[in-house]
C-alpha cells in the first residue's frame, strides 16, 4: 500500500506571496498524481492531474511538478480564495487511490 | 456542467446499514469510460477510498470495507448508491460522491475530476 506524506501540515503565506507545497510517495507513482483543493463546506476541487496538467478553468498561478515520489504544487501571488485545504492522490494503483493528509494554507 | 449531490440520514445507530445516495446531473451517468466512486473523512483523518462502481455495476471495493460494503448504480434515476452495514463508531465520516475519470486509454488510471459537498455521518445511539 503506498503512502502519501504532505508538507507541512500548516503553511502561513501572505496575499500576494508564493506557497510551495510538498507531497512524498512511499513508492514510485509514475506521474499519476493530482492536487486538489478543499474548502469547507464545499465539494473539493480538482486542480492538477498527472501531476502537472492543470484541470480546466483553473487559474495559471497554480502549477504542479515532480514525478516518481516528490511531487510539487506551487501557487504563485496567493489570492485570498487560494487559502484552503490541499491534497495530493496518487492514482497509480488501480483501484486503491490513496490521498495525503492535506496542507492547509492560511493567511500569515 | 457535472454536478454530485450526496443525500442520506445524518445519524445511524451502530450495528445498522449505512445507506447514501449520489444523485448525478449535467451528464448522464452511462456517459464517458468513468467509474463513479465513494470517498470518505473521518474527523481530523485524511482522505479515505471506499470504493468505484461503473455504469454496468462492475464494483471495486476498498479491501478494508469489502465485506460490509455495497455499491449499486441506477441509471435510469441517475444515480448511485452506498450500503455499509454493521456500522460502528469508526464509520463516523463526511461522505463524498465523486466521479473518476480515466487518464489513459491503455490503463487503469482514474482521478477524481468532480466531487459532491461530501454529507455527514454520525454513528452514535
Amino acid at each position: 500500500e503506498i503512502v502519501m506524506t504532505q508538507s507541512p501540515a500548516t503553511l502561513s503565506v501572505s496575499p500576494g506571496e508564493r506557497a510551495t507545497l510538498s507531497c512524498r510517495a512511499s513508492q514510485s507513482v509514475s506521474n499519476n498524481l493530482a492536487w486538489y483543493q478543499q474548502i469547507p463546506g464545499q465539494a473539493p476541487r480538482l486542480l492538477i492531474y498527472g501531476a502537472s496538467t492543470r484541470a480546466t478553468g483553473i487559474p495559471a498561478r497554480f502549477s504542479g511538478s515532480g514525478s516518481g515520489t516528490e511531487f510539487t504544487l506551487t501557487i504563485t501571488s496567493l489570492q485570498s480564495e487560494d487559502f484552503a485545504l490541499y491534497y495530493c492522490q496518487q492514482y497509480n494503483t488501480w483501484p486503491l487511490p490513496a490521498f495525503g493528509q492535506g496542507t492547509k494554507v492560511e493567511i500569515k | 456542467q457535472v454536478q454530485l449531490q450526496e443525500s442520506g440520514p445524518g445519524l445511524v445507530k451502530p450495528s445498522q446499514t449505512l445507506s447514501l445516495t449520489c444523485t448525478v446531473s449535467g451528464d448522464p451517468i452511462s456517459s464517458g469510460d468513468h467509474y463513479w466512486s465513494w470517498i470518505r473523512q473521518p474527523p481530523g483523518k485524511r482522505l479515505e477510498w471506499i470504493g468505484y462502481i461503473s455504469y454496468r455495476g462492475m464494483t471495486f471495493y476498498n479491501p478494508s470495507l469489502k465485506s460490509r460494503l455495497t455499491l449499486s448504480v441506477d441509471t435510469s434515476k441517475n444515480q448511485f448508491s452506498l450500503n455499509l452495514t454493521s456500522v460502528t463508531a469508526a464509520d463516523t465520516a463526511v461522505y463524498f460522491c465523486a466521479r473518476a475519470r480515466s487518464a489513459s486509454p491503455y490503463f487503469y488510471f482514474y482521478y477524481m475530476d468532480v466531487w459532491g459537498k461530501g454529507t455527514a455521518v454520525t454513528v452514535s445511539s
